[in-house]
């Protein structure tokens, strides 16, 4: 069964100590896999997507790497606004089935 | 600002209440989806659109009824809810052409059912 878990479920930093963020994921099939911060009441924000081991990419203090089995977000000397839920999803399938399915998240939280 | 339109943001309804959520895109995408969050839990997909036709109901149940009018709307029908319904309802649309696989997301509806 395809599996997507997120770890930690939550984490708590003091501004400027940078952490990464766990997903690991167990796919047949995996035609990307996609990092988004949701604020609380809001929609997801779409960060990155990644599609094959080795790939990085980087977005102002976030950086996110891929392997076989695994996905890493860095924060790199985050500040409060960066306090959020991020969710890590998968895309699988044939073309035209571009649902996402996601992991449960890690609720971030950087103290000043 | 997201270029995904949802209305309403907040929405209160009995359970014998007919209502209706609505969502709006105008990027030109294909691909439009209902997904449902309750409180501390990730989105989970209801229903995918592909062209203005259904091509995906993960098993939800027929009080829920999604219709997408023309490429730019997409409506889910709300009848004869149970509270446990009460959660934040989001549209996504995204480009079906194309690999970017990107889905962009709406501020949600929130919805809760007495």
């Amino acid at each position: 069964e395809d599996q997507v878990t997120q770890s930690p479920e939550a984490l708590r930093l003091q501004e400027g100590e940078s952490s990464s963020l766990n997903c690991s994921y167990t796919v047949s099939g995996l035609r990307g896999l996609f990092w988004y911060r949701q604020d609380p009441g809001k929609g997801p924000e779409f960060l990155f997507t990644l599609y094959s081991a080795g790939e990085e990419k980087e977005k102002e203090r976030l950086k996110a790497t891929l392997t076989k089995k695994e996905s890493f977000l860095h924060i790199t000397a985050p500040k409060p606004e960066d306090s959020a839920t991020y969710l890590c999803a998968v895309r699988k399938g044939a073309t035209g089935r571009r649902a996402l399915t996601f992991g449960s998240g890690t609720r971030l939280q950087v103290q000043p | 600002d997201t270029e995904v339109t949802q209305t309403p943001k907040h929405l209160v309804m009995g359970m014998t209440n007919k209502k209706s959520l609505k969502c709006e895109q105008h990027m030109g995408h294909r691909a439009m989806y209902w997904y449902k969050q309750k409180a501390k839990k990730p989105p989970e997909l209801m229903f995918v659109y592909s062209y203005e036709k259904l091509s995906i109901n993960e098993s939800v149940p027929s009080r829920f009824s999604p219709e997408c009018p023309n490429s730019s709307l997409l409506n889910l029908h709300l009848h004869a809810l149970q509270p446990e319904d009460s959660a934040l309802y989001l549209c996504a649309s995204s480009d079906v052409l194309g690999n970017t696989g990107e889905l962009f997301f709406g501020e949600g509806s929130r919805l809760t059912v007495l």
